[in-house]
């Protein structure tokens, strides 16, 4: 069965500071997708990276880095120096052939000036 | 460059009411769309996807149904609607790959409210 489980619901962090959004999911594929996703107040999703499970190499795009390890099946996501302006939903979701597209349940991250 | 639309942005319907919501993709041929819900404060709710004309698989079953009458139209419709049926309604396309679905790119969203 697919699974992904964001356990965080709500994260509030001060400005400046770094937080980590975790994101563990469960499938029995050995090829797949792993996503992040932000919705902001504004309601439309954006679509943060794509990652294939065949490539456990990090990411590091300006503020924001991903860690994927097949290992604890987990692929997290890590704001740096957090801004107002990240303050949103953030999404983990999962593909792979012959499934639907999962979505976690979504984690809320406040960002206090 | 690929777009996808979604209207009406809002919408406010009373109960009993029929609902039509209408998405349409530019920029690509033969994409996966799929309509979604999200409940205020509440995570993605999938209601429908297609892989082609005419082809509609429903995750949840409701008073809701959804039809793809050309390859880049989704619709989303209802005879009646119930109080449940508010929320933001959200359209996505994607492709894929013999591995599973690439990225999802959502529409704006159409927020709906029954009274």
């Amino acid at each position: 069965a697919q699974k992904v489980t964001q356990a965080q619901t709500e994260i509030s962090v001060v400005e400046k500071e770094d937080v980590t959004l975790d994101c563990v999911y469960e499938t029995r594929d050995t090829t797949y997708y792993l996503f992040w996703y932000k919705q902001p107040p504004s309601g439309e999703l954006v679509f943060l990276i794509r990652r294939n499970s065949f490539d456990e190499q990090n990411e590091i795009s300006g503020r924001y880095s991903w860690n994927f390890q097949k290992s604890t099946s987990s692929f997290n996501f890590t704001i740096t120096a957090s801004q107002v302006v990240d303050s949103a939903v953030y999404f983990c979701a999962l593909s792979s052939i012959g499934n639907q597209f999962y979505f976690g349940t979504g984690t809320s991250l406040t960002v206090i000036p | 460059s690929q777009t996808i639309h979604q209207w009406p942005a809002t919408l406010v319907q009373p109960v009993g009411s029929p609902l039509s919501l209408e998405c349409t993709v530019e920029g690509t041929s033969n994409p996966n769309l799929y309509w979604y819900r999200q409940a205020a404060g509440r995570g993605l709710q999938l209601l429908f996807y297609s892989v082609g004309i005419g082809q509609i698989s429903s995750e949840v079953p409701q008073n809701l149904s959804a039809s793809r009458p050309q390859d880049r139209q989704f619709i989303l419709s209802s005879k009646k609607l119930l109080l449940s049926d508010s929320g933001f309604y959200l359209c996505a396309w994607s492709t894929s790959d013999r591995w599973g679905d690439y990225e999802q790119y959502f529409g704006p969203g159409t927020r709906l409210t029954v009274t």
